[in-house]
């Protein structure tokens, strides 16, 4: 199936301080990425849609100038959690569809710990 | 966008046949039906995807009913290696109008 890669796998960072996810295709194009959080035993919560070269729509309550998202190429969108706080602290997973394809396939997920 | 509702959990043993159903009441005309599985500290893998009737690939059958209100999910002789979640979801999947939200998903145990 097609793959999607997320980088870093496990990143810790201080706080205050802003951290850089990256999502990419590695075998197809997407214009759409999506970006979503899990807490530990919990569903995932969709954060936000990814749009390539067009600004990113967020889900309700999700702080925008917290959690910027940029896609500027078919096969990557990033994902920067800026003056992170503990409670940032969360499971980030990352989907994307291909253009041609009726199927979202999930990234490896990343870890983000802010102490 | 369709709300999902699956059992929270279920156990099975080695062997066994296990089926997950989900309500999908509201799925609009265009939307289809895709199962995931999740282990943990993973990101949700695809298992199987479909529309209506029935759907079989190497690891899972899909049956969806005519009024598409439901489908349930078949995993044939598990093994302890299908312990995870299993999330149905349904959506639109092409093109920027798709956005898939997960419901609780099923927690499954197998056990010997």
């Amino acid at each position: 199936g097609a793959v999607v890669s997320q980088h870093p796998s496990r990143v810790i960072c201080k706080s205050g301080t802003s951290v850089k996810i990256e999502c990419r295709s590695l075998d197809f194009q997407a214009t759409t990425m999506f970006w979503y959080r899990q807490f530990p035993k919990q569903s995932l919560m969709l954060m936000a849609t990814s749009n390539e070269g067009s600004k990113a729509t967020y889900e309700q309550g999700v702080e925008k100038d917290k959690f910027l998202i940029n896609h500027a190429s078919l096969t990557l969108s990033t994902l920067t959690v800026t003056s992170a706080h503990p409670e940032d602290s969360s499971f980030y997973i990352c989907s994307a569809n291909p253009i041609s394809g009726n199927t979202i396939y999930f990234g490896e997920g990343s870890w983000l710990t802010v102490v | 966008l369709a709300k999902t509702t699956q059992p929270i959990s279920m156990d099975s043993y080695e062997g066994q046949e296990v089926n997950i159903t989900c309500s999908h009441n509201n799925i609009a005309t265009n939307d289809y039906i895709t199962w995931y599985q999740q282990f943990p500290s993973q990101g949700p893998r695809f298992i199987i995807q479909g529309y209506k009737t029935k759907v079989t690939n190497e690891v899972a059958s899909l049956f969806i009913p005519a009024d598409r209100k439901s489908s349930t999910l078949s995993l044939p002789r598990v093994s302890l290696s299908d312990t995870a979640v299993y999330y149905c979801l349904v959506g639109l999947d092409t093109g920027t109008a798709s956005k898939l939200t997960f419901g609780t998903g099923t927690r499954l145990q197998v056990m010997l």
